[in-house]
Parts: structure tokens; C-alpha cells; sequence
């Protein structure tokens, strides 16, 4: 089946600071979702992006479907930014909407 | 808030027992989808709802099952629950069934199993 990778693992971040976390899959996609779980569990839909690029305020999203990756910015982090990162995708060969989730980046901001 | 709302919130069972859980899907919405969530893991894909029938199921045992009401709501019930079900168990409504429709999920409901 297919395998979606998220790194890194764990990012710890001091307030201010950028980063980059990235979601590679190994087959076509034509759905791509990154979410933020939040500590209570919510998933918070951050952005819906098969291909190309989009930004929403301090984050922006970049996904290169012929290469089978997508990258998520973060930028001048906060610590409202903390939690699971998490990428989803539903592959091209699936007859319905079955997200398919990578195992999550856990980031930590720092005052 | 995406419009998604969940019920119960948290709920312990014990083990041989059965639970339902339901979910409210957003406005306009006609499929809804189930996950599964154990701790430290991604969501695991329990199965999908469009009007009112089964549109696709992962890989869960038949004692995993569910319904979708006219009105899109849907319920999840596990019967003869184990250990292992304790989870985080998400649903997702979409505008439809299609792969390209963006899924917005529910605050979840946290099982116990005891």
C-alpha cells in the first residue's frame, strides 16, 4: 500500500523561529491535505493542496505531485503553533475518499 | 469550527461491551468518514457513508459497523469491544464522495476500554 512519510519525527522550536516539515508518498495522489491536531485532538484543516503552492497568513504550503512531495512553512512561530503536523493524502487508484495519514511531526515552540 | 460536531466527548466501556458513537456532519454535506486513532499514530481509516450507504471500508473487523441517516448524520458502533479500541475515534463529512473533496473533521470522541 501506500506510504506516507512526514519528517522530521520531532521539531523543537524557539518563538520566532522558521521551519520546514516535509511529507513525501509513494504514489499518485489527487487529494493532499495538511492538518494541525491540536492537544485537545481537533484537526484543524490548514490546507487542501494536490499541487502547487498556497499561503494562509505565517504558513504556507507547497506541493510537487510529479515528485511526490509536499512541504509545509512555518513561519515567525508562535506557541499557539504546537502540536501534531499531519499530511493525508487519497491515492489516485482509491475509488472513494479514503485519507490516508502520515505518522505527524510533533512541534514544540519555546517562549 | 468546521461545523462537525461529535457526541460523546470521552466515554469508558469495558471490554465485551458495545459502544455508539455519533457525529453530525456540516451543512450540505453527504458523505461522512470514520477514523481511528491510537495514541502516537496518524488516523487509520474506518470506513465511508454517501447517502446513506457504505461507500468503502478499511481494514477493521465486521464488529466495527455503521449507519447514515436522511438527514447525513451518522453513527459508529463497535460491538464486543477490546483492549486495542481504546482510541480517539475522528469522523470527517465532505461535500461528497469524491476523492478531490476536502474532508473537516469533528472534535472526536475519546474511547476508553477497560
Amino acid at each position: 500500500g501506500i506510504q506516507v512519510e512526514q519528517s522530521p519525527p520531532d521539531l523543537i522550536l524557539q518563538e520566532g523561529a522558521n521551519s520546514t516539515l516535509r511529507c513525501n508518498f509513494s504514489d499518485s495522489v489527487n487529494n493532499l491535505q495538511w492538518f494541525h491536531q491540536n492537544p485537545w485532538g481537533q484537526l484543524i484543516n490548514l490546507f487542501y493542496i494536490p499541487s502547487g503552492t498556497k499561503q494562509n497568513g505565517r504558513l504556507s504550503a507547497t506541493t510537487v505531485a510529479t515528485e511526490r512531495y509536499s512541504l509545509l512553512y512555518i513561519s515567525s512561530s508562535q506557541t499557539t503553533d504546537s502540536g501534531v503536523y499531519f499530511c493525508a493524502v487519497v491515492i489516485i487508484p482509491d475509488s472513494w475518499g479514503k485519507l490516508q495519514f502520515g505518522a505527524g511531526t510533533q512541534v514544540v515552540v519555546t517562549p | 469550527e468546521t461545523g462537525v460536531t461529535q457526541s460523546p466527548t470521552h466515554l469508558i466501556k469495558t471490554r465485551g461491551q458495545q459502544v455508539t458513537l455519533r457525529c453530525s456532519s456540516q451543512s450540505g454535506h453527504n458523505t461522512v468518514s470514520w477514523y481511528q486513532q491510537a495514541l502516537g499514530q496518524g488516523p487509520q481509516f474506518i470506513f465511508q457513508y454517501y447517502r446513506e450507504e457504505e461507500n468503502g471500508r478499511g481494514n477493521f473487523p465486521p464488529r466495527f459497523s455503521g449507519l447514515q441517516f436522511p438527514n447525513y448524520s451518522s453513527e459508529l458502533n463497535v460491538n464486543a469491544l477490546e483492549l486495542d479500541d481504546s482510541a480517539l475515534y475522528l469522523c470527517a463529512s465532505s461535500l461528497t464522495r469524491g476523492q478531490t473533496d476536502e474532508q473537516y473533521f469533528g472534535p472526536g470522541t475519546r474511547l476508553t476500554v477497560t
